[in-house]
C-alpha cells in the first residue's frame, strides 16, 4: 500500500541553522507529494507540493524535490526562524486514484533564538 | 485562513453518546475529506464525498458514518463513543473534478473530541 516515513523524533536548532527534514514514500506510479504544517493549536496548512519526478516545490524558504529514483521528497529550508516552529508532516496522493491522502508522523520543529 | 470551516471547535462528551461533527468546504470545492488525528495513530484517512456520493473509505469505523448534502457541506457522526475516539478531527476540501489529480487539500482548524 502507499505509505509515507519520516524520520524519528523532534528537531531543534538554532535560529539561522540550516534545516533538513527527511521523507520518504512507497507508492505505485507516479503519487503527488506534500509537506503541510500545523502551527501550535492550528489545522494544517499546505506549505508545498510537487506532482512529478524532479519537479521542486517551494515556499516561504522551503523546498523539496520530488526524488524518483530514491523515492524521496526531503524538506529544506537554508536559515530557520524562530516562527518557523511548528509540526511538519510529508504526505502523498496516489496516482490514477482517489485524492486521498497518506501522512508520515510528522516532525516537531524547535528553533531556539 | 483556509475557507474551509468546521464546528464545534471542541467537544467533550461521556463513553457511549453520540455526536456530530459538522464541515463547510471552500466556496466551489466538491470533495470533502475527514481525517482523524491521534497521538498513537498520527494522521488517518477517514472517509471522502465528492458532490454528495461517498467516493473512498479509509479506516473508519462501523460506529462512525458520514454524509455530504446537496449545498456540500458534510458532518461525521460519531455513536457509541469509547475513551479511545478522543482525538482531533480535520476536515478537508479540495476540487477533484478528476481522480488521482493530486489536488491540493485545504484542512479546516478541527474539532478536538474529548471522550470522558
Amino acid at each position: 500500500g502507499n505509505s509515507v516515513t519520516q524520520m524519528e523524533g523532534p528537531v531543534t536548532l538554532s535560529e539561522e541553522a540550516f534545516l533538513t527534514i527527511n521523507c520518504t514514500y512507497t507508492a505505485t506510479g507516479y503519487p503527488s507529494l506534500f509537506w503541510y504544517v500545523q502551527y501550535p493549536g492550528e489545522g494544517l496548512q499546505l506549505l508545498l507540493k510537487a506532482t512529478k519526478a524532479d519537479d521542486k516545490g517551494s515556499n516561504k524558504g522551503f523546498e523539496a524535490t520530488y526524488r524518483k529514483e530514491t523515492t524521496s521528497f526531503h524538506l529544506e529550508k537554508g536559515s530557520v526562524q524562530v516562527s518557523d516552529s511548528a509540526v511538519y508532516f510529508c504526505a502523498l496522493s496516489p496516482s490514477g486514484g482517489n485524492n486521498r491522502l497518506a501522512f508520515g508522523k510528522g516532525n516537531q520543529v524547535v528553533v531556539i533564538p | 485562513d483556509s475557507g474551509v470551516t468546521q464546528t464545534p471547535k471542541h467537544l467533550i462528551t461521556a463513553t457511549g453518546q453520540r455526536v456530530t461533527l459538522r464541515c463547510s468546504p471552500r466556496s466551489g470545492d466538491l470533495s470533502v475529506y475527514w481525517y482523524q488525528q491521534s497521538l498513537d495513530q498520527g494522521l488517518q484517512f477517514l472517509i471522502q464525498y465528492y458532490n454528495g456520493e461517498e467516493r473512498a473509505k479509509g479506516n473508519i469505523l462501523e460506529r462512525f458514518s458520514a454524509q455530504q448534502f446537496p449545498d456540500l457541506h458534510s458532518e461525521l457522526n460519531l455513536s457509541s463513543l469509547e475513551l479511545g475516539d478522543s482525538a482531533l478531527y480535520f476536515c478537508a476540501s479540495s476540487e477533484s473534478r478528476k481522480q488521482g489529480s493530486g489536488d491540493t487539500q485545504y484542512f479546516g482548524p478541527g474539532t478536538r473530541l474529548t471522550v470522558l
